[in-house]
């Protein structure tokens, strides 16, 4: 089973400014094979990015993805209001899918 | 557009078994694998298993024991029973879309693009 683990926990940054997310894996992730989602409170998580650096269909071009083999990284480039939320990586490369533990993006 | 539609039963007692079904409007069910994902309260994301139209599935062996996934092609819609649940089952029950699957049959391994609205269990005496 391939383990992602996410850093940091906890991002605390202020409207208008760059986050930028990591992933990394506990093996090569085979052909780039990794998500981005964005869960907010009572609601299901939502596709940002796949392919490791595909933006999902209506993703904003300020989320942008990048990476390959175990190290992948999330870039917010200037977060909106609506930009605070968790955000999870997840490999579906190999079986079983795996999620990392998630990043919580917060208001400064 | 496609949309996920699922229920099922909320509250069980430790030792009963959990009943899912998600039914899929609006698009290809034949076309992709269908997937049950699970996260507990203030937790991360678990995946339990995909299925097929033709029945086909796999499960993540920390839940394999007590999964059961099946199809009916008909109404295209899907299930999930887990048996013998307890506490540590309670969670929000996504079902999503994932894998395609080209008319050759060739699996083409995907992200989760379109999610269930999510069905809370609780498991509880």
């Amino acid at each position: 089973e391939i383990v992602l683990t996410q850093s940091p926990g906890t991002l605390s940054l202020s409207p208008g400014e760059r986050a930028t997310l990591s992933c990394r894996a506990s093996q090569s992730i085979t052909n780039s094979n990794l998500a981005w989602y964005q869960q907010k409170p009572g609601q299901a998580p939502r596709l940002l990015i796949y392919g490791a650096s595909s933006r999902a269909t209506g993703i904003p071009d300020r989320f942008s993805g990048s990476g390959s083999g175990t190290d992948f990284t999330l870039t917010i480039s200037r977060l909106e209001p609506e930009d605070f939320a968790v955000y999870y990586c997840q490999q579906y490369g190999s079986s079983p899918r795996t999620f990392g533990q998630g990043t919580k993006v917060e208001i400064k | 557009q496609v949309q996920l539609q699922q229920w099922g039963a909320g509250l069980l007692k430790p030792s009963e078994s959990l009943s899912l079904t998600c039914a899929v409007y609006g698009g290809s069910f034949s076309g992709y694998y269908w997937s049950w994902i699970r996260q507990p309260p203030g937790k991360g994301l678990e995946w339990i298993g995909e299925i097929n139209h033709s029945g086909s599935t796999n499960y993540n062996p920390s839940l394999k024991s007590r999964v059961t996934m099946s199809v009916d092609t008909s109404k295209n819609q899907f299930s999930l029973n887990l048996s013998s649940v307890t506490a540590a089952d309670t969670a929000v029950y996504y079902c999503a879309r994932g894998s395609k699957i080209t008319f050759f049959g060739v699996v083409i391994p995907d992200a989760f693009d379109i999610w269930g609205q999510g069905t809370m269990l609780t498991v509880s005496s």
